[in-house]
């Protein structure tokens, strides 16, 4: 059972929107930045978003997050078959002294 | 380029010891607080512990204290991790990570950099 939590999977068409959700508490997300990170399949994870909405240069502006309170989202526009991939969010938590992930997300373009 | 490359995975039996390594290149090691964190099969990321810049600190998950030892050769550039008393829990695949810089704006769970990965699989 992750600390935070995602829904295991999402869906969209290319060209549409989709946005994953990240829910977490007050000792992590409440209380510390968001990440993501993209793990396209049998690859390492690749930081997606920081700081809950900074993109690391490179990464294409289709692709934005957001944080309000604790609670977190991944946005994905324009979404193309290269977006399938599983995405996981993580946030530092002051009560465990350490980072804790979402479940990941797994993200099906059909 | 800049780039981690972990090795030393592999097989072994349920209470033995294990030590990965993870070469870093292309940017100053010493500078960066390091990670490891695992993915077991069909599962998803799991932090495992951390090292501060000049090894003087450190930072275990619950289900890896007293076990895992984590440590770096900044000489070398190389991070390290220890696994001893291992458990078929511990069968995952090892990913060495980057911290990114803290004044740069990323925050303590922002890893820039990852490795490759080195698979462990503790069985019988």
């Amino acid at each position: 059972q992750s600390v935070l939590t995602q829904p295991p999977s999402a869906s969209g068409t290319p060209g549409q929107r989709v946005t994953i959700s990240c829910s977490g508490s007050s000792s992590n997300i409440g209380s510390n930045t968001v990440n993501w990170y993209q793990q396209l399949p049998g690859t390492a994870p690749k930081l997606l978003i920081y700081s809950n909405n900074q993109r690391p240069s490179g990464v294409p502006d289709r692709f934005s997050g957001s944080r309000s309170g604790t609670s977190a989202s991944l946005a994905i526009s324009g979404l193309q078959s290269e977006d399938e991939a599983d995405y996981y969010c993580a946030a530092w938590d002051d009560s465990l002294n350490g980072p804790v992930f979402g479940g990941g997300t797994k993200l099906t373009v059909l | 380029e800049v780039q981690l490359e972990e090795s030393g995975g592999g097989l072994v039996q349920p209470g033995g010891s294990l030590r990965l390594s993870c070469a870093a290149s292309g940017f100053i090691f010493s500078t960066y607080w390091m990670h490891w964190v695992r993915q077991a099969p069909g599962k998803g990321l799991v932090w495992v512990a951390r090292i501060n810049s000049d090894g003087s600190s450190t930072n275990y998950a619950d289900s890896v204290k007293g076990r895992f030892t984590i440590s770096r050769d900044n000489a070398k550039n190389t991070l390290y991790l220890q696994m001893n008393s291992l458990r078929a829990e511990d069968t995952a695949v090892y990913y060495c990570a980057r911290r990114g810089y803290d004044s740069s704006g990323y925050g303590p769970a922002a890893f820039d950099i990852w490795g490759q990965g080195t698979m462990v699989t503790v069985s019988s």
